[in-house]
């Protein structure tokens, strides 16, 4: 009975490089809510996907961010170019239906740009 | 758009105290209201729940009541323990949507011994 898994858990980019972050839903679970943490502040909605479909990505920053949710394998959410301000704890929850207001979360992975 | 506020942290507080974290939200429609707790290096877990006015919600000592009138869903413990320690969340989720959840800034709690 694993939980969300999220890997890494700390991740250090330096600024313009690529940030890959994973996401293992629980099982069963085909909704994916990716979060994102600034320090200081709550956790703010970025995207949900569903299997191979962006259901809402209006949280998400219009440029170099993107995220998917593949039929195998995590989710993935790609940031580009990387900048100072994406430091951050990044969050990814699942749940089994669209309508369950119970949401899971992972652990986190803290990304620092230097 | 809708938001939630909560009290500013840290909240300090010694064994046994009585707690309370004040959270209000604004909101259009019947939002489901949440507490989350994010323990150190953990992710954030639901604590309690209430998804329609008036309802209590209440978990390990924990209790919350979703007031309309005053759009407001304060945590509350009446003795609170060191193990309870952790950053506090209230969340909303507006009516009728999926887990696309609203957040507060969250409150940290240091319970002393």
């Amino acid at each position: 009975n694993a939980g969300v898994m999220q890997n890494p858990r700390h991740l250090v980019r330096r600024r313009g490089q690529e940030a890959r972050l994973r996401c293992s839903p629980m099982k069963g679970h085909s909704h994916v809510y990716w979060y994102r943490q600034l320090p200081e502040e709550g956790l703010k909605f970025m995207v949900y996907l569903q299997k191979e479909n962006i259901i809402d990505e209006s949280g998400m920053p219009k440029e170099r961010f993107s995220a998917e949710f593949p039929k195998e394998g995590p989710s993935i959410l790609r940031i580009q170019q990387v900048v100072r301000g994406d430091s951050a704890a990044y969050f990814c929850a699942s749940s089994p239906r669209a309508d369950n207001e119970k949401l899971f979360f992972g652990s986190g992975t803290q990304l620092s740009v230097l | 758009g809708d938001s939630v506020t909560q009290m500013e942290g840290p909240v300090t507080l010694s064994e046994e105290a009585f707690l309370t974290i004040n959270c209000t939200y604004t909101a259009t429609g019947y939002p489901s209201l949440f507490w989350y707790v994010q323990y150190p290096g953990e992710g954030l877990q639901l604590l309690l729940k209430a998804t329609k006015a008036d309802d209590k919600g209440s978990n390990k000592g924990f209790e919350a009541t979703y007031r309309k009138e005053t759009t407001s869903f304060h945590l509350e413990k009446g003795s609170v323990q060191v193990s309870d320690s952790a950053v506090y969340f209230c969340a909303l989720r507006p009516s009728g949507n999926t887990g696309k959840l609203i957040f507060g800034q969250g409150t940290t709690l240091q319970v002393k011994p």
